[in-house]
């Protein structure tokens, strides 16, 4: 099973529906992260979470909410899709030093299109 | 604000050729990594440099973390179809709380 499990792989939805993306991980950390990802553009950081009780939001948060059920599962919401959130979106995971030594372990994304 | 540039954004090139990834910053960096992004798939983490001037080798890949820490270049030699993908820096730092900062990439095409 891989590390960082995001579900689903692809989705297209229409505009206005409320859609969940799920991630879950095995490494046992406590930090997990939500990014998108747009062709030029990197990653952008939507929310973060250090731990269960933890939750913050990243650079475009705007649109979007989280929910962190346990320490392996962090779930992102859109709540109203629009088209401009049609992108890859990425879990990730890390331990508390994952900017320092051991990195971030990443899902292999979810391809959301909104129509 | 940190940041993290990357240049060429787009390189293609022959089987064999060598070449060279930069990644930029006016910032101050604890440490650097770099990524390898598949088509379709997450970024997977290649080498991480902490210590300025440092230099880690990958099979065909040199990896230099600048000795201000602030840059870091990535040199492949003799490329291959394989090395094909979009490479990613990311910058920590303990100030940031180890978050990493990401460069936008650079996207390598390996022509057979």
């Amino acid at each position: 099973d891989a590390d960082v499990t995001q579900t689903p792989r692809n989705r297209i939805t229409k505009t206005g529906k409320r859609i969940m993306l799920e991630c879950s991980q095995t490494k046992g950390h406590d930090r997990m992260y939500w990014y998108r990802q747009d062709p030029g553009l990197g990653l952008r950081l939507i929310y973060y979470s250090f731990d269960v009780k933890d939750i913050n939001k990243g650079e475009i948060s705007d649109g979007y909410s989280v929910s962190r059920q346990a320490q392996a599962k962090f779930s992102l919401s859109l709540e109203s899709a629009i088209p401009n959130q049609t992108a890859l979106y990425f879990c990730a995971t890390s331990g508390e030093v994952g900017g320092l030594g051991y990195g971030y372990t990443f899902g292999s994304g979810t391809r959301l299109t909104v129509v | 604000t940190q940041l993290l540039e990357q240049s060429p954004q787009f390189l293609s090139i022959q089987e064999g050729e060598n070449l060279t990834v930069y990644c930029n910053s006016s910032s101050v960096f604890s440490s650097l990594q770099w990524y390898r992004q598949e088509p379709g798939e997450g970024p997977v983490l290649l080498v991480t440099v902490v210590t300025g001037g440092e230099v880690k080798k990958l099979k065909r890949l040199t990896f230099q973390f600048g000795d201000a820490r602030k840059d870091s270049s990535l040199h492949i030699t003799a490329a291959q179809p394989g090395d094909t993908g979009l490479y990613l820096c990311a910058g920590g730092s303990w100030d940031s709380n180890y978050q990493l900062i990401w460069g936008a990439g650079t996207k390598l095409i390996i022509k057979p």
